[in-house]
């Protein structure tokens, strides 16, 4: 069965340094999602992508966060440089077009000490 | 602002029972609504969606209900299997802007045997 992969699943980093974290889609799907999801609350968008173009990237901290799909197939989200608050569980997510329903990966739970 | 609400955290249903989870939403422009599961250390997995031109959706134990005039959804589960504990996220997006899924805060359902 086709499911999104991401790795690592597990990260802990010191504050102040770099993290990267990878998505490879479900072959096919043209949308890919960057979520952030904070203990005991609801997934929140970081960015969306349309093939390798950015759709929404609103809510990306931009001056530490960075993320490219450059040939509009796997991610990379980077953290430079990463937060206390930055600890999260990260999750990538891809549907076939903008109107169906996201698929997501397992997610990176990311510990920032 | 959240746009999506579930206010009620957590749900004890016994085995066999029905459980009844609720989502609110504010933003009249959301058309596309889904519920996600969710079990710890894993990424959420879809469930079940609804467009706003129903008011009903049925997949085997589950059942979603729409009601557009009050801005609510509900994910109806019949029979609960102890297997159904899981955080539940109901979500939402407009279609003619971008299907960006907006996520309800989660509500944690636990399943007695």
């Amino acid at each position: 069965e086709a499911e999104v992969a991401q790795s690592p699943r597990y990260k802990i980093t010191e504050k102040s340094q770099a993290v990267a974290f990878w998505c490879d889609p479900i072959s096919g799907h043209a949308t890919l999602y960057w979520y952030r999801q904070i203990l005991g609350q609801g997934p929140e968008l970081l960015v969306q992508f349309q093939d390798e173009s950015v759709v929404d990237d609103s809510q990306l901290p931009k001056d530490r966060f960075s993320a490219e799909r450059l040939k509009g197939v796997d991610s990379t989200l980077k953290i430079q440089p990463a937060e206390l608050g930055d600890s999260a569980m990260y999750l990538c997510a891809s549907s076939l077009r903008r109107n169906t329903e996201a698929f997501f990966g397992q997610g990176t739970r990311l510990t920032v000490v | 602002d959240q746009q999506v609400k579930q206010n009620s955290p957590s749900l004890s249903v016994q085995e066999g029972r029905i459980s009844i989870l609720n989502c609110d939403y504010t933003n009249s422009m959301f058309d596309y609504f889904l519920w996600y599961k969710k079990y710890p250390a894993e990424g959420p997995t879809f469930l079940i969606s609804i467009s706003s031109i129903k008011d009903k959706n049925e997949d085997g134990r589950f059942t979603v209900f729409l009601n557009k005039s009050a801005k609510h959804l509900s994910l109806h589960i019949v029979p609960s299997q102890p297997g159904d504990s899981a955080v539940y996220f109901c979500a939402a997006s407009a279609r003619n802007a971008g299907n960006m899924l907006t996520f309800g805060g989660g509500t944690r359902l636990m399943v007695k045997p």
